[in-house]
This record gives structure tokens, sequence and C-alpha cells, in this order.
């Protein structure tokens, strides 16, 4: 089974509010990533968990925060955001860092 | 420095003929690992096939294959019989030990009846 479940689908949010992505993972994979991605461009990597440390952090603006609360979820805790980071938030996890990623369904972000 | 290149922004192909997907790659890096996702509408990225730097044969799933030469560093996706399901973007995508996944810009392809 490679299934990594996203919620919510689709979030709308006003600049000031405060809210959380989730991913989800039962593949006992021990890597977890987080993606932006803009329409009609590849996914760009913000947040690499391993072994629930986080491992790398693309230079991503401090109004989103990761947190991975055990080796199954991870958590993107969004706050005062901008339109401009209205896009598809993409979760992926993988056995351990550098196989093989799978990808959830991604959470559509409007933000205005 | 790894680099993909997707020349083709777009493809189109009738159902249930062949078609390939041009990727090649730049890296230093003799160990690497070239991958294909498909991406529908939906916005999944589905995983659709792995090339290891070392691997004496081409990877195979399905009605997926790459066609991966190691001296012209490519790595081509063939779909062959393709089915309306297929229309959705590709991303060719590299890594090499634990750096990140670098993504090519994506080629559409769009599958008519």
């Amino acid at each position: 089974d490679t299934e990594v479940t996203q919620t919510p689908k689709h979030l709308v949010m006003g600049m000031t509010n405060k809210k959380s992505l989730k991913c989800e993972q039962h593949m006992g994979h021990r890597a977890m990533y987080w993606y932006k991605q803009k329409a009609k461009k590849p996914p760009e990597l913000m947040f690499v968990y391993s072994y629930e440390k986080l491992s790398i952090n693309e230079s991503v603006p401090s109004r989103f925060s990761p947190e991975c609360p055990n080796s199954s979820l991870l958590n993107l805790h969004l706050h005062a955001l901008q339109p401009e980071d209205s896009a598809l938030y993409l979760c992926a996890s993988s056995q351990i860092l550098g196989e093989t990623q799978y990808f959830g369904p991604g959470t559509r972000l409007l933000v205005l | 420095a790894q680099k993909i290149t997707q020349t083709q922004p777009g493809m189109f192909v009738q159902e249930k003929e062949a078609v390939t997907l041009d990727c090649t790659y730049d890296t230093s890096d003799p160990s690497y690992g070239l991958f294909w996702y498909k991406q529908p509408s939906s916005g999944e990225m589905i995983f659709l096939i792995y090339q290891g730097s070392y691997d004496q044969q081409n990877a195979t799933e399905g009605r997926y294959s790459l066609n991966f030469q190691k001296a012209r560093k490519s790595a081509n996706l063939v779909i062959s019989a393709s089915q309306l399901g297929d229309s959705a973007m590709y991303f060719c995508a590299m890594k090499t030990g634990f750096q990140k996944l670098v993504f090519g810009t994506g080629t559409r392809l769009l599958v008519s009846p």
C-alpha cells in the first residue's frame, strides 16, 4: 500500500488566519516531505523530516511552520500568509532519505 | 549541479499508440536515480518508474518503460498503448545520494480518442 493522505483537500484562508495542513502515511516510512507547487511549475521542496527530525529547510519563510509529531504524521502550520502563497501543497514520504518518494493528493490553498 | 531538462512542453498522441517523453539530465555524480511521475489535473503526483544509474537493464512497469541511455544522459519515458487516462503532466526527476529530488519542467500529454 503506497498511500499518503492529506487533509484538507481545499483551504481558503485570509491573511490573518492560522490554519494547519495534515499529512499521514502508514507505510512505515521514516522520511517525510513538504512541497509547494505553483500552477504549471514543478514542485519545490520546502521541508524534509528524517526520523522525525527536521533535516532540510529550504529557506522557507517563518509563516510556514512544520511539525512531525510522530513517524506517521506531518503537519504544516500556516500563519499570516500572503496571496502569493496560494498553491498546491504536496506531502510525500519515502522509506528513508533518498528512496522513492510517494506523494499525497495535495491541499489546494487559496490565500485571500 | 544537478539538472533535468524536458524539452517538450506538450505532446499529443492518439489512443492505443505509443508515445515517448524526453528527459535529459546532467550530474557529475556517478551514482544517481531517475524517476518519472504522472500528475493528473487532480494534483496527485503518481510515481511511475525508477532507474538507477548502475542498473544494467531498462526499467519497465506495465505499459511504462524507461529508455535509459547513460552515455547520452537521457532517460526517456515510453508509454505503450496510450489510454485516455494517460492524459496528464509528466515530470522527470533525479536524485543523487541524499540530495533533494530535482524535477524537470514537465511535459503535458494529451491522449485523443
